[in-house]
């Protein structure tokens, strides 16, 4: 069965720094990889996705991900945070559509100023 | 634009009371399913349609049932409540355009079991 691990449940980064969150998969077949966002009270909001295209993935907000087999990861980057980055972010994998979906205990990333 | 509506927002019942939970999504989408999150285990799938009138199990169906007589509502049942059952619930829908379809969320039903 697939299953996802994100690593630190709390990240806590400097306004304007990088900003890296942590995603390792684990799947019997090539996956389909997410990352979503949570804002406070909100439902969440798709950031990105692989789906066996390109392995550098752009998404909204100026957040980008890498898909490397080699190490089952999906990290989830940004160059410079910002205050409204301030949310809880969930990394999914998926192998063949979203029944079977399985999501992340979820990263709590603060931003301090 | 709505997108995914669910009510109500916050619900508190006790031990061996019954609850409906509504979703309702005006996209026009043909799947929809329920989730529960809980503080450290991300979302479970409870259950899911892929289209009026047909429901699956997911995950964690246990102790819920679900309807879709209508296309743009989703139902979520509790029979008998249980103080497990005390979490946060999200309805989310999909518009199938192969791998990778986005899911849109609703903003949640924060429900208390006591």
């Amino acid at each position: 069965a697939q299953s996802v691990t994100q690593l630190g449940s709390h990240v806590s980064v400097s306004e304007g720094a990088l900003v890296l969150l942590r995603c390792n998969y684990s799947s019997s077949v090539p996956p389909y990889l997410f990352w979503y966002v949570q804002y406070p009270n909100q439902g969440l909001q798709l950031l990105l996705k692989y789906t066996s295209a390109a392995t550098l993935v752009k998404g909204i907000n100026g957040f980008e991900a890498e898909f490397k087999k080699s190490e089952t990861s999906f990290h989830l980057t940004k160059p410079s945070a910002h205050m409204s980055d301030a949310a809880e972010y969930f990394c999914a994998v998926s192998l063949y559509n979203n029944n079977d979906m399985r999501f992340g205990a979820g990263t709590r990333l603060t931003v301090k100023p | 634009n709505a997108g995914v509506t669910q009510t109500p927002k916050f619900r508190v019942l006790k031990t061996g009371q019954s609850m409906t939970l509504l979703c309702a999504q005006d996209m026009n989408h043909e799947y929809m399913y329920w989730y529960r999150q809980d503080p450290g285990m991300g979302l479970r799938l409870i259950h899911y349609s892929v289209g009026e009138g047909t429901t699956a199990k997911g995950e964690v169906p246990d102790g819920y049932n679900v309807s879709r007589l209508k296309k743009q509502n989703f139902l979520l049942g509790l029979e008998s409540a249980a103080p497990s059952q005390t979490s946060v619930y999200f309805c989310a829908s999909e518009n199938p355009q192969g791998a990778g379809s986005p899911l849109h969320f609703g903003n949640g039903t924060r429900l208390t079991v006591t």
